[in-house]
């Protein structure tokens, strides 16, 4: 069973949309989570990172944990085509990161 | 600041034949990891050094994958007689420390290895 669990996508939304991603993971025990960007043929770049449940926003991001449920989302307000990229959900696990495959989405114009 | 840097960009090694992929962290970090990322996958871990350390390695598919950081800055992962399973894109990432907020990792521009 794969420890940190993305649907693939594609998810596709209009410009101007919330778009909503979703990230499940396996250990109880993880305490830092994050969110990574990646463009087709680019390396990840990280966008947010979480530690306590509830929410964070940062500008038109905003990341949700609930550590109860093993449960972290992503939401893009005002979605704009050039969010269109692959998202990468990470868990920190010992020490180094465990990514879920991503979602792929595409915001239309 | 500068990020993290890899060299080469891309790589074309004939199966059998050993190659070397370079990382330069950011400047002061402490912490560097490899990944591994095959397409349509998010990137695995193969290992981690902290300075010049290599704490874990587990993450290595096999014994021809080295890794060393000898004097806690540029590292260096070599793969010797390539397979053509080997063809990834190779990610080097660099965090200040593994503290909280410190250990939000960068990742540089990758090594995108074909074997043929």
């Amino acid at each position: 069973q794969k420890e940190v669990e993305q649907n693939s996508g594609p998810l596709s939304v209009p410009e101007g949309a919330i778009a909503s991603l979703n990230c499940t993971y396996s250990d109880r025990g993880s305490q830092s989570f994050f969110w990574y960007r990646q463009y087709s043929g680019k390396s990840p770049e990280l966008i947010m990172s979480i530690y306590s449940n509830g929410d964070k926003e940062d500008g038109r991001f905003t990341a949700q944990l609930n550590k109860a449920s093993q449960y972290v989302s992503l939401l893009i307000r005002d979605s704009q085509p050039s969010d269109s990229a692959t998202y990468l959900c990470a868990v920190k696990s010992a020490r180094q990161l465990t990514f879920g495959s991503g979602t792929q989405l595409t915001v239309l114009p | 600041g500068a990020g993290v840097s890899q060299s080469p960009r891309y790589k074309v090694a004939k199966r059998g034949q050993d190659v070397a992929l370079r990382c330069d962290p950011i400047s002061g970090h402490v912490s560097l990891f490899w990944y591994q990322q095959a397409l349509g996958q998010g990137p695995e871990f193969l290992t981690y050094f902290q300075n010049e350390a290599q704490l874990d390695k587990s993450g290595l598919p096999s014994d021809r994958f080295f890794a060393e950081r000898p004097e806690g800055s540029v590292s260096t992962l070599k793969i010797q007689r390539t397979q053509q399973e080997d063809s990834a894109v190779y990610l080097c990432a660099s965090s200040l420390a593994q503290v909280g907020l410190a250990y939000e990792q960068y990742f540089g521009p990758g090594t995108r290895l074909t074997v043929t």
